[in-house]
């Protein structure tokens, strides 16, 4: 069965600072890939999302970026915290597709890191 | 515009009694729907989805949607709701930008269901 990971649960940083979030999931190959974010007022943002190794799309331009290092791993960074960076970071896999199928497919959550800059 | 849209941002049921949660769609082309739960500081989880085929789709922990094309809805429900169905629902639809597509969230709805 397929199970994704994420860390850390949690985590506190001042503003400024850098950040490297990891995803990764176990059971699959070559899933797309999504970081959400969730704002306390509980909507869901989606930030990036990748369809294979280096291709990766941005859907909302800002301090973050993200990268695909091997298959199976998502990396979400930042070189500088801004206090509006905090939030419930969520990523998410589907099965594999390219770009015109992503949005088929259900995704599954891993459990989220809380980031809250200072 | 494509969106999704959850006009409640509550539903409160009695233990027991019939639940419904409400969610509107606007897109081109065909809709793909679907529906996750979330509990407390814990990430989504699928629920069911909706791409064609009957109309009436059911899915995990006794939950059911039903797809309506003509009032664009796909509303989720369940016959005799429980005291742990009470987490936050969203609603989500398959949106077509160009040269790919992605999943648009709606805002959300917490559910609770009291004993």
């Amino acid at each position: 069965s397929q199970t994704i990971h994420q860390w850390p649960a949690t985590l506190v940083q001042p503003v400024g600072s850098p950040l490297s979030l990891e995803c990764t999931v176990e059971g699959t190959s070559n899933p797309n890939l999504y970081w959400y974010r969730q704002a306390a007022g509980r909507g869901l943002q989606l930030l990036f999302y990748s369809v294979g190794i280096g291709q990766i799309s941005s859907e909302v331009p800002q301090n973050l970026s993200a990268s695909r290092p091997q298959d199976r791993q998502f990396i979400l960074s930042s070189k500088k915290l801004l206090l509006s960076d905090s939030g419930f970071y969520l990523c998410a896999w589907s099965s594999p597709g390219q770009w015109l199928l992503a949005g088929l497919y259900e995704q599954y959550f891993g459990p989220g890191t809380r980031l809250t800059v200072t | 515009a494509q969106s999704v849209a959850q006009p409640e941002d509550q539903v409160n049921v009695a233990e027991g009694n019939p639940l419904t949660v409400k969610c509107t769609y606007s897109v081109s082309g065909n809709p793909y729907l679907f529906w996750y739960v979330q509990y407390p500081n814990r990430g989504l989880q699928f629920l069911l989805k909706y791409i064609t085929g009957d109309n009436l789709v059911k899915g995990s922990y006794g939950f059911e949607a039903e797809f309506n094309k003509s009032q664009t809805s796909f509303h989720l429900k369940k016959p005799s709701a429980l005291v742990s169905d009470s987490a936050l629902y969203f609603c989500a639809v398959r949106i077509m930008n160009s040269g790919y597509s992605t999943l648009t969230f709606g805002k959300g709805t917490m559910l609770l269901v009291s004993p």
